[in-house]
């Protein structure tokens, strides 16, 4: 199995922050890297695909960046609404899909 | 509008079954991957179990497998989870996730399901 492993666990930010979330596969995915967003309570929501692509309605703030064995998430300028958890996924192999732990972030 | 309503979560006893459904609008159900995915309370989440448009095609997490079976009613715009054996391991919130190309674009509010004596 590809394990995922997302630093840090937890992060304090400042609105207007610039943040970057980092994930780490234990085989090269090559691009098959997926960000989500999940608020309490709520199902996650995809952010990012194929490592960089933004799922349409996400705002711009939200990018994504690597291949191979390492990804980025960046929020150029938090908002209040992006505190919230983020995962990272891999769809590069079929069975099982595996997600990173989380990363909380957390108002400063 | 996109909208995939689970139901069927409650609590059981360990060793007794459940079957969890899905109903999808707004999508063409029937050329559309489905998934299970689920997160235990505090915790991640954890991809459960994944069946192809036309049913032909299923794969279990290994924590699952022997024990839960994904289907489908492409008729009824409908996919299920019957989850039998339950273990107090698989208390968690069961949400169904649409298969986009190579990630989950789609997904529905979750079902809590809580295996207890």
């Amino acid at each position: 199995d590809i394990q995922m492993t997302q630093s840090p666990s937890s992060l304090s930010a400042s609105v207007g922050d610039r943040v970057t979330i980092t994930c780490r596969a234990s085989q090269s995915i090559s691009s098959y890297l997926n960000w989500y967003q999940q608020k309490p309570g709520k199902a996650p929501n995809l952010l990012i695909y194929a490592a960089s692509s933004l799922q349409s309605g996400v705002p711009s703030r939200f990018s994504g960046t690597g291949s191979g064995t390492d990804f980025t998430l960046t929020i150029s300028s938090l908002q209040p609404e992006d505190f919230a958890t983020y995962y990272c996924q891999q769809s590069y192999s079929s069975a099982p899909i595996t997600f990173g732990q989380g990363t909380r972030l957390e108002i400063k | 509008e996109v909208q995939l309503v689970e139901s069927g979560g409650d609590l059981v006893q360990p060793g007794g079954s459940l079957r969890l459904s899905c109903a999808a609008s707004g999508i063409t159900f029937s050329s559309s991957g489905m998934n299970w995915v689920r997160q235990a309370p505090g915790q991640g989440l954890e991809w459960v179990s994944f069946i192809s448009a036309s049913g032909r095609t299923i794969y279990n997490a290994d924590s699952v497998k022997g024990r839960f079976t994904i289907s489908r009613d492409n008729a009824k715009k409908s996919l299920y989870l019957q989850m039998d054996s339950l273990r107090v391991e698989d208390t968690a919130v069961y949400y169904c996730a649409r298969q986009g190309e190579n990630n989950f674009d789609y997904w529905g509010q979750g079902t809590l399901v809580t295996v207890s004596s």
